[in-house]
């Protein structure tokens, strides 16, 4: 089973502010990375799918990059409605798809 | 447009069975296999299995393996996740969600509402 590990646990910044969220797999995953958000008593949304690109409807200020073990998500500048809890999930290798254990992005 | 709807909260005692429902629509039914994750309180996600709404096809992550069921109606584009000998680590929210290809090794594109079960004696 591919363990994700995700950091920090909690990021606290400001509306304006550049947040840089990692996910780490305990083997190589090429680019089978997806991030999802999830905000209190919602479903998790679909952000970024294959390391890199953004699922439809999601804004430009989103990116991900990165292959192999390390993988990152970045939201340039924050909008208040960007503060939730983000997660991070490989199909490289399945049974199981896995998740990591979250990032929660702070005021 | 995409939706799926999901049957409503359930509260189950200990050793008993819960089924939850995942209604589709707005999408072609054989075209996406469907996944089901759950989310215990305060907790992250976990991926339980997934069903090929075509043939009925199921997997099942380990863990669960001796104790969920999937399938699927085609003819009302319903998929189903039963799960048995319920104890109170099952409390969780249960979602269905679509896989964005076609194939089990994916990410999930459209999420269902959730289902809460409890399990409380």
């Amino acid at each position: 089973e591919i363990v994700l590990t995700q950091s920090p646990a909690t990021l606290s910044l400001s509306p304006g502010e550049r947040a840089t969220l990692s996910c780490r797999a305990s083997q190589s995953i090429s680019s089978y990375l997806a991030w999802y958000q999830q905000k209190p008593g919602q479903a998790p949304r679909l952000l970024i799918y294959d390391a890199s690109n953004r699922a439809t409807g999601i804004p430009a200020r989103f990116s991900g990059s990165g292959s192999g073990t390390d993988f990152t998500l970045t939201i340039s500048s924050l909008e208040p409605e960007d503060f939730a809890v983000y997660y991070c999930q490989q199909r490289y290798n399945w049974p199981p798809l896995t998740f990591g254990g979250g990032t929660k992005v702070e005021i | 447009q995409v939706q799926l709807v999901q049957s409503g909260a359930e509260v189950k005692e200990p050793g008993a069975s819960v089924k939850v429902s995942c209604k589709t629509s707005g999408y072609t039914f054989t075209s996406h296999y469907i996944h089901w994750v759950r989310q215990a309180p305060g907790q992250g996600l976990e991926w339980m299995g997934i069903i090929n709404p075509t043939g009925g096809s199921t997997s099942y992550a380990q863990k669960f393996q001796d104790r969920v069921t999937m399938a699927r109606d085609t003819s009302t584009r319903t998929v189903y996740m039963s799960l048995s000998s319920l104890r109170s680590e099952d409390t969780a929210v249960y979602y269905c969600a679509r896989g964005k290809g076609y194939g089990g090794d994916d990410s999930f594109d459209i999420w269902g509402q959730g289902t809460k079960v409890i399990v409380s004696s």
